[in-house]
């Protein structure tokens, strides 16, 4: 496909458990972001990789937020011990260039903690 | 301090042109401007860019006074299909961070039959 790609599409999960959300952005896109977004609001910045280099993280929100991009394409998010304040949709994008100019979004995961 | 300003929501009927407005009085030399639009149950989709005085693509224009603390998007003919909400960024490209890439709440657009 010709677009960034995010599975699962839908997730729920008990407070507790551990969960892992892949991203697959448009082939030979240096850059990789993450968002959460919740309910009624606009996309959160969580983390940045610039190929396997995870640049900023200053948006993950707690130390039970961890993403990785071993091989400079695919990424996961994984949220250890999730609770439900982590419930939201969790948007991926990725850019061309080494920049911010202009982002393509996948569909995002929807999280769903009980 | 949020880097952005604009309305919480609009409604405008179908054939009209709307124009959602931004304000950043803080914006910075390197800073761009730049909108996206996002449906239900999607991610954002990138609109339109642009740096001082005006820009226009196949969707839309943005237009950008000298001194650059506010900016407008212009949709010409809107449809039902435009339907959307509407985020306005304000930050240097080059970087990333939660400062550079704040989306805010947007602007919910509700185009009326």
């Amino acid at each position: 496909g010709a677009g960034v790609s995010q599975s699962p599409r839908y997730k729920v999960a008990k407070r507790g458990q551990d969960v892992a959300l892949r991203c697959d952005p448009i082939s030979g896109h240096v850059s990789l972001f993450w968002y959460q977004q919740a309910l009624g609001q606009g996309p959160e910045f969580l983390t940045y990789f610039q190929n396997e280099a995870q640049l900023d993280k200053s948006g993950l929100p707690s130390d039970r937020f961890f993403a990785e991009r071993p091989e400079g394409s695919v990424s996961t998010l994984k949220i250890q011990r999730t609770q439900q304040e982590d419930s939201a949709v969790y948007l991926c994008a990725s850019s061309s260039g080494l920049a911010a100019y202009e982002q393509y979004f996948g569909p995002g995961t929807r999280l769903t903690v009980t | 301090l949020a880097k952005t300003t604009q309305p919480i929501s609009m409604d405008s009927y179908e054939g009209q042109e709307v124009n959602i407005t931004c304000s950043h009085n803080n914006i910075a030399t390197n800073d761009y401007i730049t909108w996206y639009q996002q449906f239900p149950s999607q991610g954002p989709r990138f609109i339109i860019q642009g740096y001082k005085t005006k820009v226009t693509n196949e969707v839309a224009s943005l237009f950008i006074p000298a001194d650059r603390k506010s900016s407008t998007l212009s949709l010409p003919r809107v449809s039902l299909s435009d339907t959307a909400v509407y985020y306005c960024l304000v930050g240097d490209p080059g970087l990333a961070g939660a400062n550079n890439l704040f989306f805010g709440t947007g602007t919910r657009l509700t185009v009326i039959p």
